[in-house]
């Protein structure tokens, strides 16, 4: 069945480094959300992508859709403390039943 | 506005006994969806209604799950009877529609004895 794997599975990095976690469907997605989950708490949403090759930045955080619609990318400039947590990317089938299908997460810490 | 509300928040009960989670979407939102989060593991898609039809249901272990989602609103999953592998944090989330963000609760974690 379809799947949705993401890079890394851990990030350790210094405060004002930065991060990029990517995800990678199997197959082509109508669209893609991203989500981030504290440490103890539920998913918050971040963003969501449409169009092929989308851009769309929020402060210090930007997010790509690929050309074929089969990958994304989250990318954090300058990471602070406020940053950790586990990224989770979802993506929505094309076809059947459109469900939703959660990343395995890319889990980051940042150390002050 | 208040958030998705669910409860209990906390539950251990011995294997083989019932449990049952409920939860409370954001008024007006017809897509209402319940997932499993297994520790450091996405959430994994249980159902999701569409107002008041389940209309993705595959992945629901239909021997010992079962859910409803009466008037549209409010829904309740139910697990019985409970075994070990079910320990994990039960998500409910609620959308708009499909294709809006969702809006997670802050989970039911269960632990099984």
């Amino acid at each position: 069945g379809q799947q949705v794997m993401q890079i890394p599975q851990y990030q350790h990095v210094q405060e004002g480094e930065d991060f990029t976690t990517y995800c990678n469907s199997s197959t082509t997605l109508s669209n893609i959300q991203w989500y981030k989950q504290r440490p103890g708490g539920h998913p918050v949403f971040l963003i969501q992508l449409v169009k092929s090759g989308e851009v769309k930045k929020q402060k210090r955080l930007t997010f790509q859709f690929g050309e074929a619609k089969k990958n994304s990318s989250l990318h954090i400039t300058a990471t602070q403390t406020t940053d950790v947590g586990t990224y989770f990317c979802a993506g929505r089938r094309t076809s059947g039943t459109y469900k939703y299908i959660f990343g395995t997460g890319t889990r980051l810490k940042v150390l002050a | 506005e208040a958030g998705v509300v669910q409860s209990p928040r906390y539950k251990i009960i011995e294997k083989k006994q019932p449990v049952a989670f409920w939860c409370n979407p954001i008024s007006g939102h017809n897509t209402l969806y319940w997932y499993r989060q297994n520790l450091g593991q996405g959430p994994e898609l249980l159902i999701r209604y569409e107002n008041e039809e389940a209309v993705d249901d595959s992945q629901l272990p239909k021997d010992r799950f079962s859910a409803e989602r009466l008037k549209g609103v409010d829904s309740t999953l139910k697990i019985q009877p409970a075994e070990l592998g079910d320990s994990a944090v039960y998500l409910c989330a609620s959308s708009l529609d499909l294709l809006a963000e969702q809006y997670f609760g802050p989970g039911t974690r269960l632990t099984v004895t």
